[in-house]
């Protein structure tokens, strides 16, 4: 079953521009990973909050945890035509370890 | 080397055919993954291996088969598959449960 679901599914931004990217999930959980990926490619991991962190900043992406409401925010600043690609959100629930992947997110950068 | 490879990179079989995928890592992670994604799906998980032992199958059909020869090396062998199973094979590894993790390329097969 889908741990994480996010919001909105697709996402179309001029480059430049701030793109926002929501996660919301049902059981509480040990991190919250982001991963990105390119069309028909291997996922590549952007960064990982743990349970007891709030905030987390990568180079131009920031993303925010907030445990009470079960969800997660990611931002990427000033965006570029190479951040077009798909996003999951993916949560360790600490029952075996093991990532749930959410349904993901399309992010389309217009130059 | 902080990569993952995986081979072939596309393959295309009959459902009689026996066929294996290969992953490599040589980072010195004690964690394997395979998930299978399915076009504009999430990837789904298969199996994992955790200090070369399996840990985790996800209910996977046994015409899927894994193998973990070594730390660095994961395999997963085809036999008698459908065209349902045509998909987006995907390793990946991590330095432990519950920890990032790496993927690589993947394999895109397709069964006739």
């Amino acid at each position: 079953s889908q741990q994480g679901e996010e919001d909105p599914q697709a996402l179309s931004i001029q480059e430049g521009e701030n793109a926002t990217m929501n996660c919301s999930y049902k059981t509480s959980i040990n991190n919250l990973q982001w991963y990105r990926q390119n069309s028909g490619r291997g996922l590549v991991h952007l960064i990982l909050i743990r349970s007891n962190e709030r905030e987390k900043h990568s180079g131009r992406l920031r993303v925010t945890l907030d445990t009470s409401k079960k969800s997660s925010s990611l931002l990427i600043t000033a965006s570029r035509a190479a951040d077009t690609a798909s996003y999951f959100c993916a949560t360790d629930t600490g029952a075996n370890s093991k990532l749930t992947f959410g349904k993901g997110i399309t992010l389309s950068v217009r130059p | 080397d902080t990569e993952v490879t995986q081979t072939p990179k596309h393959l295309v079989m009959g459902m009689t055919n026996k066929k294996s995928l290969k992953c490599e890592q040589h980072m010195g992670h004690r964690a394997m993954y395979w998930y299978k994604q399915k076009a504009k799906k999430p990837p789904e998980l298969m199996f994992v291996y955790s200090y070369e032992k399996l840990s985790i199958n996800e209910s996977v059909p046994s015409r899927f088969s894994p193998e973990c020869p070594n730390s660095s090396l994961l395999n997963l062998h085809l036999h008698a598959l459908q065209p349902e199973d045509s998909a987006l094979y995907l390793c990946a590894s991590s330095q432990g449960l519950g920890r990032e993790q790496f993927f690589g390329p993947g394999t895109r097969l397709t069964v006739l």
